[in-house]
């Protein structure tokens, strides 16, 4: 079956710095590909999305980009900021109507 | 747009009861979806429907129900509770839920068994 797997964590980061975080998939068709993030107490909001290979997806100074021939989609922001402390899940969607989740990535910036 | 949301946003309940969780979709989605989110299992799939039909089940006992509504509203259904039931149930919706389609996320509801 579809299933995603994403760095493990917790990260921390000074402000400024730069981040990734890897995200590898294995899935049968042409799925979509979307990273969440979730902030303590609520609930997963999209970050990017990317439907096809070589789609970029970007938002809030994050970007990742579809790369099919590698099965990745990892994420990357150049310059982290305090606000940016948060827990990133990357998952993908094929045509079973089910988003697929990786385990989650916790992200610390410090001041 | 009003955004996806889920009541009641907190709920405490006790082994071997049942219990009802609710969400209302962001106005003109048709799908919606369920997920468990637990530390130890992340963020599993419970189910999905579209206009009133379940398209797919992920792997959860038959104590885990749901059903959707002509207004796309859904419930989801517990019953006969277990600890192991303790998590956040996150609802999601969509347009038509297709590959191509984002699903966004209400709130979640907290539920606590005891």
């Amino acid at each position: 079956g579809d299933s995603v797997t994403q760095m493990e964590g917790p990260v921390t980061l000074s402000e400024e710095a730069f981040l990734t975080i890897n995200c590898t998939y294995t899935a049968t068709g042409y799925p979509s590909l979307f990273w969440y993030v979730q902030y303590p107490g609520e609930g997963l909001q999209l970050l990017l999305k990317a439907t096809k290979a070589d789609d970029k997806g970007s938002n809030k100074g994050f970007e990742a980009t579809y790369r099919k021939e590698t099965t990745s989609f990892h994420l990357e922001k150049g310059s982290v900021q305090v606000s940016d402390s948060a827990v990133y899940f990357c998952a993908l969607i094929s045509n079973d109507y089910k988003l697929s989740f990786g385990a989650g990535t916790t992200v610390t910036v410090r001041a | 747009k009003a955004g996806v949301t889920q009541t009641p946003r907190y709920l405490i309940k006790t082994r071997g009861q049942q219990v009802t969780l609710s969400c209302s979709p962001i106005s003109g989605h048709r799908s919606v979806s369920w997920y468990q989110q637990t530390p130890g299992q992340g963020l599993q799939f419970l189910f999905e429907y579209f206009s009133e039909t379940q398209r797919n089940k992920g792997n959860f006992p038959g104590r885990f129900s749901g059903r959707q509504f002509s207004n796309s509203r859904s419930e989801m259904n517990v019953s006969t509770l277990e600890l192991g039931d303790s998590a956040l149930y996150l609802c999601a919706s969509s347009l038509e839920g297709t590959v191509s389609d984002t699903q966004y996320f209400g709130p979640g509801t907290r539920l606590t068994v005891l």
